[in-house]
């Protein structure tokens, strides 16, 4: 079964600040993609990150980095220099086949000023 | 180059009634897949198409259904609506949805079931 877990319902960082959402999976595909979505409260998801199993180097795209420990099966995203935009749900999502996404309960982040 | 576009933005529906809701994805992308998101269940995968063919579907009942025509777009309907329906109905497009392809989502149709 493939699944994905996100712990934290909620998350508040001070701006400027970095910031780490958890992540963890389970699959028994060897092969697997890890992505991460921004969601604001205008509902589009916004493509942040990706990250290939058989990556090894931990993935950057600018201020979003993702921390990937495959041991662990964690796949934690970090944002770093958070800004107010920054605010919104942020899911995590993993696709072992096919084109389906399976994706965590996600994170909302606050930025505060 | 223009995004995924869903329309329409916002349905209000009463129980029992169809609904079709449409996605045009970007331009040369050839895969459709839609989600269903709620507070309560999250983002399910409903199905996918790829070149007018349903290649995955996720566990609904058949009362959703789609189809995608020869220009990439696609349609979902439900039928016979139930309150439990309501939900953000999010559209998905990628080049050819191949594994770990990255998805491009819409804006998303919110359908109230009254």
């Amino acid at each position: 079964a493939q699944k994905i877990t996100q712990t934290q319902p909620g998350m508040f960082v001070q701006e400027k600040e970095a910031v780490t959402l958890d992540c963890t999976y389970d699959t028994s595909d060897p092969s697997y993609g890890l992505f991460w979505y921004k969601q604001p409260s205008s509902g589009e998801m916004i493509f942040l990150i990706y990250q290939g199993s058989y990556d090894q180097q931990n993935a950057t795209e600018g201020r979003y980095s993702l921390n990937f420990q495959k041991a662990r099966k964690s796949a934690n995203l970090v944002i770093s220099a958070s800004q107010l935009g920054d605010s919104a749900m942020y899911f995590c999502a993993m696709s072992p086949s096919g084109n389906q996404f399976y994706f965590g309960t996600g994170t909302s982040l606050t930025v505060i000023p | 180059k223009a995004g995924v576009t869903q329309t329409p933005r916002y349905l209000i529906k009463t129980r029992g009634q169809q609904v079709t809701l449409s996605c045009s994805p970007i331009s040369g992308h050839r895969s459709v897949s839609w989600y269903q998101q709620t507070p309560g269940q999250g983002l399910q995968f409903l199905f996918e198409y790829f070149s007018e063919t349903q290649r995955n579907k996720g566990n609904f009942p058949g009362r959703f259904s789609g189809r995608q025509f020869s220009n990439s777009r696609s349609e979902m309907n439900v039928s016979t609506l139930e309150l439990g329906d309501s939900a953000l109905y999010l559209c998905a497009s990628s080049i050819s949805g191949t594994k770990n392809e990255k998805l491009f989502f819409g804006s998303g149709t919110q359908l109230s079931v009254l």
